[in-house]
């Protein structure tokens, strides 16, 4: 069956250190991944998208690795902020009429 | 501004009666969806549109019904038929051209049932 994994448990990080997000996923064969941010109570907002031929894309302080041959995805955001504090959602894009399937997201906390 | 609005943010229904969330667009997109998320999940997808005047059903699209009689406005019903309505719903729309675009979401209503 098709399955996206995100880490369920919330992940905690000292403020200036680098969060590393996972998403794994299993039978997709996904043309294009993308990234969001979600707050409490609010809709998702995007962040970035990686192509199946792209190894890595950066923005800022955000990076994301995409390897399908593992099926995964790494999120990184570095010298993290506790402005970062959020749940981040790992989404396939398989091209198909632009639909999405969405993983559970991971909550992450940065303190100070 | 252009941007995806949803209303009403929070929505109270009784058992057995039917209600509408709306969602209205002024991005010029084409496309849209409804989403629902439940606590500590992902979002499952209810419905699409790709067109004005056409829909497809997504994951989870029982007791739901939609209509696209715009290109702005995508409106949810969730039916007495839906028999655990109590979620997050989330509109979204994005551009068709070309693939790989992202999705601009709305603020989500709330709905509980009492």
């Amino acid at each position: 069956s098709q399955k996206i994994e995100q880490n369920s448990e919330a992940l905690n990080i000292q403020e200036g250190k680098t969060a590393t997000l996972t998403c794994n996923y299993t039978n997709y064969s996904p043309a294009y991944l993308q990234w969001y941010r979600q707050d409490p109570g609010r809709g998702p907002v995007f962040l970035l998208l990686i192509r199946e031929n792209e190894k890595e894309k950066r923005k800022e302080r955000l990076k994301v690795t995409f390897d399908t041959t593992l099926k995964q995805s790494l999120f990184h955001i570095t010298a993290s902020q506790p402005a970062d504090s959020a749940t981040y959602l790992c989404a396939l894009d398989t091209g198909t009429a632009s639909k999405l399937t969405f993983g559970t997201g991971t909550r992450l906390q940065v303190t100070l | 501004d252009g941007g995806i609005t949803q209303s009403p943010k929070y929505l109270f229904r009784k058992e057995g009666q039917n209600v509408t969330l709306s969602c209205e667009q002024n991005l010029n997109h084409d496309a849209m969806y409804w989403y629902r998320q439940d606590p500590g999940q992902g979002l499952r997808l209810i419905y699409y549109s790709q067109i004005v005047n056409d829909f497809q059903k997504g994951d989870i699209a029982e007791g739901y019904s939609v209509s696209r009689e715009k290109k702005e406005s995508f409106p949810l019903t969730v039916t007495s038929a839906q028999k655990n309505p109590t979620a997050f719903y989330l509109c979204a729309s994005t551009t068709q051209r070309g693939a790989g675009n992202e999705q601009f979401f709305g603020p989500g209503t709330r709905l509980t049932v009492l």
